[in-house]
């Protein structure tokens, strides 16, 4: 149980497009999701904390109007790259957890985006 | 504020040697959760161990085993008789009780060499 997919696994899309990327949990409600963005050689760095039904948190220094994130459901959570540049290829990485006692996060297993 | 300092950038080893992952964390939480995970070539993360505050007790997983030593504010991972399947990058993490906060050391990458 507790496995989460994400879609597309990896997208090379030319500068100026937008990219939706979907998280699903396939197995369990998610009432909170998480996206995290990871560069080559680097760590996982939290970009937004999403509930269901409501705005996402965004960690400081992510820019909102870019990285548009939508939980629409418990089971489903997407963000939308817009007007992608070279600069935002990268790993994004979501996670999301149940809500039960403690929240743990389980991860998807990431999309690799490459902004030509 | 939370974080994770994993100093080993790259380890490397020959197979079947004893390898030890650092990991020291700062946290203002009383009660918190450490964790590892593997990074493998095709980037998908695996869970290896969590680990919460209360819970002082070294643990032992076939090759695997941990030591969480809260009065030097580590919880290091060691790898008795590495395999060359181990080679990844781990991640140590931390978040707070309700789990909402997770953050990730640097990683260190691991190569164990035929």
């Amino acid at each position: 149980g507790a496995v989460v997919s994400q879609h597309p696994s990896w997208v090379i899309c030319k500068s100026g497009t937008s990219v939706k990327i979907e998280c699903r949990s396939l197995d369990f409600q998610a009432t909170t999701m998480f996206w995290y963005r990871q560069f080559p050689k680097q760590s996982l760095m939290l970009m937004a904390t999403s509930n269901e039904g409501s705005k996402a948190t965004y960690e400081q220094g992510v820019e909102k109007d870019k990285f548009l994130i939508n939980h629409a459901s418990l089971t489903l959570s997407t963000l939308t790259v817009t007007s992608a540049h070279p600069e935002d290829s990268s790993f994004y990485i979501c996670s999301a957890s149940r809500g039960v006692a403690y929240n743990e996060q389980f991860f998807g297993p990431g999309t690799r985006l490459t902004v030509l | 504020a939370q974080k994770v300092t994993q100093a080993q950038t790259e380890i490397s080893v020959v197979e079947k040697e004893d390898v030890t992952l650092d990991c020291v964390y700062e946290t203002r939480d009383t009660t918190y959760y450490l964790f590892w995970y593997k990074q493998p070539p095709s980037g998908e993360l695996v869970f290896l161990i969590r680990r919460n505050s209360f819970d002082e007790q070294n643990e032992i997983s076939g090759r695997y085993s941990w030591n969480f030593q809260k009065s030097t504010s580590s919880f290091n991972f060691t790898i008795t008789a590495s395999q060359v399947v181990d080679s990844a990058v781990y991640f140590c993490a931390l978040s707070g009780w309700v789990g909402n906060d997770m953050r990730f050391g640097a990683g260190t990458r691991l190569t164990v060499k035929p």
